[in-house]
Parts: C-alpha cells; structure tokens; sequence
C-alpha cells in the first residue's frame, strides 16, 4: 500500500514559468511533510518541509501548500530555473515512528 | 565538509556473494537509515536505528541486516546478494524524531550479476 504517492512520473515546464508538483497521501495520521530534490549521481537534498498545522509554508521560490481535507499536497517552483530540473520527491515520517515514507518521485524538466 | 559518507560508489558483485556497503555521519545525528532507489519505485526503507544500539526494520528488510555500533556508522549486509538487489542504495541521518529532514549520502551503485 503506497502512503505517499505521486501520480506524475514527469514534467516539463518552460523558464520562468510556474512548476506545480503534486503528491497525495493516505495516512490521515501523517503530521510533517517534506520536499526533496535528487540530482543524477547525487543523494536527494532536502528543499522544504510544512507542519500539519499550517497550510503553506514559502521558502524564496518554493512554497509548499497543504490541503489536509483532501489529503495533499503541492510544492510550487516560481520563477522555474533550468537548474531545477531534477527528482523531486514527496516524503512524510511515519506517525510514532522514525520511518520516513517517499512517494515514487517526479521528474521536473525546465526548458530554457 | 559535515555529511555522510558512503562507500562503495559504485560495486558489481556476484550472486551469492557477500557485501557490506558502508556508512559514516560526523553530524552526531541520532537517527540513521538505508534507502534503496529503483525506477518508478522511489525511495524505499531498508532498515533504521533510532539510536545506537538499536536497529529496525523498514518496508523491505529481507535479504539485508544491519547494525549499530556507535553513533557514526550505520553498515547494510547483503548477506548471499541477488539479481533483485541490483540498485542504488542512499544511506541518511536525522537529529531524531519526527519533524527533522533527513541528510542523505551520495549513494552506493550496486549490480548484482
């Protein structure tokens, strides 16, 4: 059973445009969010995170918003760069424990 | 430079045989973890120690142990490798707790033939 999922694989976006990647979650349990972004060759970096008692939470061109009645959440990229072509990963701790759950990730292409 | 180091980079080893991947933080973090990423699969847990001494099992624990010692260094054992083992495996540390990120290190590249 996949607690954190992100249902698309890719995405492509052009310069200086908006980036809107999704990621959805099961477990109403799940009170801390986080953002990564992988590099090829590279361990995933730590972007962003959010608490389940806010519902955005910005970082210079990254925000991240958090609707916990649908169960989801999205990181914003504004302006796009093409350096932020890269894996983005979704991840939540396991409630009570310190088991960090990822989703399968997206793929982000910014086009110059 | 703080971080993880991980060794291997990058390994092919034989079925059947047996490999220790390596770890080490100096970030005196609490909490330590291996990941293994395959395509279309994301990140998914192995093991993990909440501190030293102890150790857990994540999502996809068969087929490795780990172990640890001390605070810094968290080894993964595959102990009789298989094909299925092929991947990339990504060693992480956090302060502890639930709501601090995890660091993690640049990977060990690891084909099992």
């Amino acid at each position: 059973d996949q607690q954190v999922k992100q249902n698309s694989p890719s995405l492509s976006v052009q310069e200086g445009r908006i980036s809107i990647l999704n990621c959805d979650y099961t477990n109403s349990m799940f009170d801390y969010f986080l953002w990564y972004k992988k590099y090829p060759a590279e361990g995933p970096t730590f972007l962003i995170s959010i608490s389940s008692i806010k519902d955005k939470n910005e970082d210079g061109r990254f925000t991240v918003f958090l609707n916990k009645s649908a169960k989801h959440l999205s990181l914003h990229i504004v302006p796009s760069q093409p350096g932020d072509s890269a894996v983005y990963f979704c991840a939540a701790p396991s409630s009570g424990t310190y088991k960090y759950i990822f989703g399968t990730g997206t793929r982000l292409k910014v086009l110059a | 430079i703080a971080g993880i180091t991980q060794a291997p980079t990058s390994q092919i080893l034989a079925a059947g045989r047996r490999m220790t991947l390596r770890c080490t933080q100096d970030m005196r973090h609490n909490a330590m973890y291996w990941y293994r990423q395959d395509l279309g699969l994301g990140l998914r847990l192995i093991h993990y120690s909440n501190t030293a001494g102890t150790t857990g099992k994540g999502e996809v624990p068969d087929g490795y142990s780990v172990s640890r010692a001390n605070t810094d260094d968290f080894p993964l054992t595959l102990a009789s490798a298989v094909p299925s083992q092929t991947s990339v495996y990504f060693c992480a540390s956090s302060e502890g707790g639930g709501d601090s990120p995890l660091h993690f290190g640049n990977g060990t590249r690891l084909t099992v033939t």
